[in-house]
């Protein structure tokens, strides 16, 4: 079976500094990997998600992820962190053939940004 | 377009009642999910359904119940509430299910307390 394992709980960054959420994964095959981020109230947006190819994947809101295979990681980046991107981050593997997946989701790191 | 609209939005029960989560998307979605959220957790699959008349279980289904009748709508089932059920209910939906075309969106979440 699939597991996602997000290390940090909680992530302290400044407005303006950079940023790196981690995620490794556990799954025999290739996975399908995705990132979501929560607002308060809210339900879950996807940011990006990696199923093949290059393994620098682009998001939406300037955030990227890069799979790699040889460290089960796939963790999230963004170079300058907003305000507004406070939130909780979630990294979700699925496991599946021909395309079709259902995820397993993470527990979540909440990114906490001081002005 | 209002996406995936879920009622209610907060609902306090005692143990034992029963009620009905409702969902609804009006994008013509085949795939519907329900996830729940447990504090400090991540999204687990209780049931999901891939086309109307079509339903399977997820990780966690024990304790509820779903139904499919049309496209647009996916209703989940507390028979006995328990303690144990208190959580935050998201669903969701997808057009194909596959990862390479596909995005999942959700709804904002019923916020359930079994007291």
């Amino acid at each position: 079976a699939q597991s996602v394992t997000q290390p940090d709980i909680h992530i302290t960054v400044s407005e303006g500094a950079s940023l790196e959420l981690r995620c490794n994964y556990s799954y025999g095959a290739t996975p399908y990997l995705f990132w979501y981020v929560q607002s308060p109230g809210q339900g879950l947006q996807l940011l990006l998600k990696y199923f093949s190819g290059d393994t620098l994947v682009q998001g939406i809101k300037g955030f990227e992820a890069e799979f790699k295979r040889s460290q089960s990681s796939f963790n999230l980046r963004k170079p300058s962190v907003h305000w507004s991107d406070a939130a909780e981050y979630f990294c979700a593997v699925g496991a599946g053939s021909g395309g079709s997946y259902i995820p397993t989701f993470g527990r979540g790191t909440s990114l906490i940004v001081h002005p | 377009n209002a996406g995936v609209t879920q009622t209610p939005k907060f609902r306090i029960l005692k143990i034992g009642q029963s009620m009905t989560l409702q969902c609804t998307q009006d994008m013509n979605h085949n795939y519907m999910y329900w996830y729940r959220q447990d504090p400090g957790m991540g999204l687990k699959l209780i049931y999901y359904s891939v086309g109307a008349g079509i339903t399977d279980k997820g990780e966690v289904p024990n304790g509820y119940n779903v139904s499919r009748s049309t496209t647009e709508d996916f209703p989940l089932r507390l028979e006995l509430a328990a303690p144990s059920q208190t959580s935050v209910y998201f669903c969701a939906s997808s057009e194909t299910g596959t990862v390479f075309t596909d995005t999942q969106y959700f709804g904002p979440g019923t916020r359930l307390t079994v007291l």
